[in-house]
């Protein structure tokens, strides 16, 4: 099946700083990657998600970009914000509902 | 839109119990899926339902079951409880289909065994 890898599984950034976060799946059917943050006793939420006929998407301070040859993806962060601290989920799927997330990252943006 | 809703938000059993959560998609969403969460394995799938049939199982055991009913709202059981199924059991709703959806989760039920 579906295999994700989440790095870093920390980062400590300065505000107004960049975070980036990276992920690689395994399997090349894979077509649909979202990206959630999750703040402590919250549920997750959806930030971003890319589509694998497309490489990069932007939304305002957020970006994400995909290499499908590398089959890995990457969450941009610019001009970080204390409130940007969280847990960051990146997932993959190839089909139906079906999601395979890696295991986190926790963001600590220090003001 | 109201959002995904899950009942209970907390529970507490004793092991060798049954429990029966509950999750209300978005209206118009058609399909539910539920995800254990716990602090070693992070988010790991559970199964999926659309239109009240099950597409897709992760690899739990068959302790875990789920159904879902004609108005999209779905329930999981976990039959047996054991300690190790202490977790947020969160259920995400979307419109469904072949091609993957945007899924949105609901606040989670806390399980606690004890």
């Amino acid at each position: 099946g579906e295999n994700v890898e989440q790095h870093p599984s920390t980062l400590s950034v300065q505000e107004g700083d960049s975070a980036v976060i990276k992920c690689t799946y395994s399997d090349s059917a894979s077509n649909y990657f979202p990206w959630y943050k999750q703040e402590l006793g919250k549920r997750p939420q959806l930030i971003i998600d890319i589509r694998s006929n497309v490489g990069e998407k932007k939304d305002q301070r957020i970006a994400v970009t995909l290499n499908k040859t590398a089959k890995h993806f990457s969450l941009h962060i610019t001009e970080t914000q204390p409130e940007d601290s969280a847990v960051y989920f990146c997932a993959a799927s190839k089909g139906y509902s079906t999601l395979t997330f890696g295991k986190g990252t926790m963001l600590l943006v220090s003001p | 839109k109201a959002g995904v809703t899950q009942t209970p938000r907390y529970l507490i059993k004793t092991r060798g119990q049954q429990v029966t959560l509950s999750c209300s998609p978005i209206s118009g969403h058609r399909s539910v899926s539920w995800y254990q969460q716990t602090p070693g394995q992070g988010l790991q799938f559970l199964f999926e339902y659309f239109s009240e049939t099950q597409r897709n199982k992760g690899n739990f055991p068959g302790r875990f079951s789920g159904r879902q009913f004609s108005n999209s709202r779905s329930e999981m059981n976990v039959s047996t409880l054991e300690l190790g199924d202490s977790a947020l059991y969160l259920c995400a709703s979307s419109l469904g289909g072949q091609v993957p959806y945007e899924q949105y989760f609901g606040p989670g039920t806390r399980l606690t065994v004890t």
